[in-house]
């Protein structure tokens, strides 16, 4: 089953604009992260960002976690053609020792140069 | 790229049919985990090994089998391949924590498997 749920499933926008992408969950996390993926192959980490964390950036990339509404927003700004990709947000759940993901179905984002 | 590689890279089988596959996870990294993505879906959890031992487990039948060896790579086994089992497989890995909560997982390319 997916726990995650984003939105909107399908994104296209103009180079140099922003792309904001959300995402849904429904059961409680450790933490949120966000992975691209290209043309059906392996998954890129992006970005994470624990429960007790509201927000933050790591280059062109921006996240925020609202836990109490569970949902997170996935923001790039200044997009480039090379971000079409698909985009997904899984969900850490907080037992065991080590992260087992729990993924939405992804947004697919185009760029268009 | 992560480090993580898998073989093979695409794969032909027949309904019925018993597949292997293959994953060496990146240098130091201790814990494998395997995932199924249909086409048009997220990834889905199949099984986690950490240390030679199974270590959670989606909702995945017994058919869905694997290992981990002493040099912590990895195998998936998939036995009695139904058509719906054509889909991408993405290991993971992970390195070792030092008593905290493992949270990173660094992704292979995946092996696309398609059952006839």
């Amino acid at each position: 089953s997916q726990q995650g749920e984003e939105d909107p499933q399908a994104l296209s926008i103009q180079e140099g604009e922003n792309a904001t992408m959300n995402c849904s969950y429904k059961t409680s996390i450790n933490n949120l992260q966000w992975y691209r993926q290209n043309s059906g192959r392996g998954l890129v980490h992006l970005i994470l960002i624990r429960s007790n964390e509201r927000e933050k950036h790591s280059g062109r990339l921006r996240v925020t976690l609202d836990t109490s509404k569970k949902s997170s927003s996935l923001l790039i700004t200044a997009s480039r053609a090379a971000d079409t990709a698909s985009y997904f947000c899984a969900t850490d759940p907080p037992t065991g020792a080590n992260s087992k993901l729990t993924f939405g179905k992804g947004i697919t984002l185009s760029v268009r140069p | 790229e992560t480090g993580v590689t898998q073989s093979p890279t695409h794969l032909i089988k027949t309904r019925g049919q018993q597949v292997t596959l293959r994953c060496s996870s990146q240098s130091g990294h201790n814990t494998v985990s395997w995932y199924q993505q249909a086409l048009g879906q997220g990834p889905q959890f199949i099984f986690q090994y950490y240390r030679e031992e199974e270590n959670g487990r989606g909702n995945f039948p017994p058919r869905f089998s694997g290992l981990q060896f002493p040099n912590y790579s990895s195998e998936l086994n998939v036995n009695a391949l139904e058509l719906d089992d054509s889909a991408l497989y993405l290991c993971a890995s992970s390195p070792p924590t030092s008593g905290g909560y493992q949270e990173t997982q660094y992704f292979g390319p995946g092996t696309r498997l398609l059952v006839l």
